[in-house]
């Protein structure tokens, strides 16, 4: 199938460790925040959201943490998988929209055995 | 039930042809979405329909670009007098479409990969 991000940054995990996928927002208006999982010749998947009021939240295997002071946000993946590798992308949202999702580069994640 | 599904998969088209993307979203979900992803880079937004009504097309590239979603449910986006740098993969979301609010989560269709030759 077709490759998404030939030339993204790419992180490579071996099975078993821990991941942490990072991005800076742009919007300080920002007030949702998601990170998507895209395999090849797939759309986007939802991972994990976050609110503008929160600073952590966690889910099956993922944390999310977002720093509103530097406008960063970070995914972390317990026990990365082989089924794990796709590209990663965050998005975040404008207060009070609900539209135009805005996406971040994106991070190949590469689960080596 | 089922995803966003969109149709076709795949175009071909020739330099100057007009093209048209189908979507058709989950459900009952009231607000829809189009992206553009060109290869190597995050999805762009394009517009968005709540119901039949298009309340932003503010990232339609050019009026080459049009999006339509007459009954509230499927969507179209078509592009007339394609050219090389509309390739891309476009892609669908649908949302419950909760009114205002930002935390309304997007589900994404598998994308329809436009090759303009």
């Amino acid at each position: 199938g077709e490759s998404v991000g030939l030339h993204l940054p790419t992180l490579s995990v071996q099975e078993g460790d821990n991941s942490i996928i990072n991005c800076a927002y742009s919007n300080s208006a920002s007030d949702y925040f998601i990170w998507y999982k895209q395999e090849s010749g797939k759309g986007p998947q939802f991972i994990i959201d976050i609110r503008s009021n929160m600073d952590k939240r966690q889910g099956q295997r993922v944390t999310v943490l977002l720093n509103k002071t530097v406008k960063h946000l970070s995914l972390q993946i317990a026990a990365t998988q082989p089924g794990d590798s796709a590209v990663y992308f965050c998005a975040e949202n404008l207060t009070g929209t609900a539209s135009k999702l805005t996406f971040g580069t994106g991070t190949r994640l590469q689960v080596t055995l | 039930g089922a995803g966003v599904s969109q149709s076709p998969r795949y175009k071909v088209a020739k330099r100057g042809q007009d093209v048209a993307l189908r979507c058709d979203p989950i459900s009952g979900h009231v607000s829809l979405f189009w992206y553009q992803q060109a290869l190597g880079q995050g999805p762009e937004f394009l517009t968005y329909f709540q119901n039949e009504a298009q309340l932003d097309k503010s990232g339609l590239p050019s009026d080459r670009f049009f999006a339509e979603r007459p009954e509230g449910s499927v969507s179209t986006l078509k592009i007339q007098r394609t050219q090389q740098e509309d390739s891309a993969v476009y892609l669908c979301a649908s949302s419950l479409g909760l009114a205002g609010d930002s935390t309304d989560t997007q589900y994404f269709g598998p994308g329809t990969r436009l090759t303009v030759l």
